[in-house]
C-alpha cells in the first residue's frame, strides 16, 4: 500500500515570489511520482514525473521537483510565480514494481496556491 | 485529437435514480481509469481497465460499476444513486505513465 502526504492545505503568496509546495509518500516498493496541476473548472494537467535518473525534474511552466529517497519526499518548487499560477496542486504516486506499464495513482490531499499581486 | 471526452458535464439526480457516465479516449491507450474527486481528499480511484476487456476495483468501488466497451470507452454506472456520490468524477487513460485526464463530470444527488 501506499500514500501520500501533501503538508500544506492552502499556501498563500506573492506574485513574483518563490514557492515550495511540500509531499511526502509512503509506500514498502519502489515508486514514480508525479505532480499534477488542476486550474478552476479543469481537469488534470501533469506538470511533471519522476521515473528514473536524474533527482531533480524540471517540468512546464517554470516548475521543478525534487526526489529524496531518503526523506521520502518530492517537493515542487517555482523560483517566481505569477498570478496565472493560481490552482491547486496535487502530488502523485504509483507503484512502479510488477513489470507493468499502467500505474493507478495515488494522490495526495491537493494544496491550493493562491498567488497575490 | 480531442483526447480523453466525458458526458454528461453536470448532472442532478435524485436518490435511487441510475445514470451511466460516459468516457471516451482517441489516443489508443491501453488503460483507462475512474476517479472521483471531493473537496481535501484530492482524488480517489474508483475502478481501472488495464487493457480492452479487463476491469479491476479500486479504492473506493462501492455503489458503482463500470463497462470497458471498446478499447476507447469506458463507462462508470451509478445503479441507485445516494447523496454520499455527490463529487466530481474523473476519466482518464494513460501510456508511458502519464496519465490524461477528461474535463470531468459534476454530480449532484439530491
Amino acid at each position: 500500500a501506499q500514500s501520500v502526504t501533501q503538508l500544506d492545505s492552502q499556501v498563500p503568496v506573492f506574485e513574483e515570489a518563490p514557492v515550495e509546495l511540500r509531499c511526502n509518500y509512503s509506500s514498502s516498493v519502489s515508486v514514480y511520482l508525479f505532480w499534477y496541476v488542476q486550474y478552476p473548472n479543469q481537469g488534470l494537467q501533469l506538470l511533471l514525473k519522476y521515473l528514473s535518473g536524474s533527482t531533480l525534474v524540471k517540468g512546464i511552466n517554470g516548475f521543478e521537483a525534487e526526489f529524496n529517497k531518503s526523506q521520502t519526499s518530492f517537493h515542487l518548487r517555482k523560483p517566481s510565480v505569477h498570478i496565472s499560477d493560481t490552482a491547486e496542486y496535487f502530488c502523485a504516486v504509483s507503484s512502479n514494481a510488477g513489470g507493468t506499464s499502467y500505474g493507478k495513482l495515488t494522490f495526495g490531499q491537493g494544496t491550493i496556491l493562491t498567488v497575490h499581486p | 485529437n480531442a483526447g480523453v471526452t466525458q458526458t454528461p458535464k453536470f448532472q442532478v439526480l435524485k436518490t435511487g435514480q441510475s445514470m451511466t457516465l460516459q468516457c471516451a479516449q482517441d489516443m489508443n491507450h491501453n488503460s483507462m481509469y475512474w476517479y472521483r474527486q471531493d473537496p481535501g481528499m484530492g482524488l480517489r480511484l474508483i475502478y481501472y481497465s488495464a487493457s480492452e476487456g479487463t476491469t479491476d476495483k479500486g479504492e473506493v468501488p462501492n455503489g458503482y460499476n463500470v463497462s470497458r466497451l471498446n478499447k476507447r470507452e469506458f463507462s462508470l454506472r451509478l445503479e441507485s444513486a445516494a447523496p454520499s456520490q455527490t463529487s466530481v468524477y474523473f476519466c482518464a487513460s494513460s501510456a508511458s505513465w502519464q496519465e490524461y485526464f477528461g474535463p470531468g463530470t459534476r454530480l449532484l444527488v439530491l
